[in-house]
């Protein structure tokens, strides 16, 4: 257990839903980040927040909108996906800029969209 | 060129055998420099953390660190089958990932050959 929990573990959705995947830290962090894990691809990141704010947009399409009310919990609002959208999205959260720490992860959502 | 390149494998030892799991990059920026492993379906695991050039010992892991050859290392000693996963490299110009987030190899996928 890392700190960091993420809900759903599994979802399947078809091209027309809306569905949002959901992160919590448990660590006191101030910045939170959602990444892309694709088979025989690195890590991609996705989204930055730092206190709040988002800091980071890395050329993600709009069908993926994310949102973060608090430090302690992050949003992916998923709409309108194609099936290369599929893959596992980690949340990961650290202290924050300049900080000194390093970043936890959770333990992922694998996304299916058919 | 990729940022950071590192051997898919899969990289398989008989247990007991020292493993060494190796990344190069290309950013000189990069300061921060973290070894995660990965079972599957599970989120990454922090396993080292270290920052700028040097060597770090926890256990049965070093983590090296050569910024004048943008190469890092992880070696594992007497290697036991549970240490069987993907070893991701991961490395920031900030601490926790800043504004940018990290930087990931693709993973080496390891076995240990009971």
């Amino acid at each position: 257990e890392t700190g960091v929990t993420q809900t759903p573990r599994h979802l399947v959705m078809g091209m027309t839903n809306k569905k949002s995947l959901k992160c919590e830290q448990h660590l006191g962090h101030n910045a939170m980040y959602w990444y892309k894990q694709s088979a025989k691809k690195p890590l991609e990141l996705m989204f930055v927040y730092n206190f709040k704010e988002q800091t980071e947009n890395n050329s993600v399409p709009s069908r993926f909108s994310p949102e973060c009310p608090n430090s302690s919990h992050l949003f992916l609002h998923l709409h309108t996906l194609q099936p290369e959208d599929s893959a596992l999205y980690l949340c990961a959260s650290s202290r924050g800029q300049g900080s000194g720490t390093e970043a936890f992860f959770g333990q992922g959502t694998r996304l299916t969209v058919v | 060129q990729k940022e950071v390149e590192q051997d898919p494998g899969p990289l398989s030892v008989p247990e007991g055998a020292i493993v060494s799991l190796n990344c190069t990059y290309s950013n000189s920026a990069f300061q921060y420099f973290m070894w995660y492993r990965q079972y599957s379906r599970k989120g990454p695991e922090l396993l080292m953390y270290t920052y700028s050039s040097g060597n770090k010992e926890d256990g049965r892991f070093t983590a090296q660190v050569d910024k004048s050859s943008k190469y890092i290392s992880l070696f594992i000693r007497d290697s036991q089958p549970s240490d069987s996963a993907t070893y991701l490299c991961a490395m920031s110009a900030e601490s926790g990932g800043g504004a940018d987030g990290l930087t990931f190899g693709k993973g080496t996928h390891l076995i240990i050959q009971p």
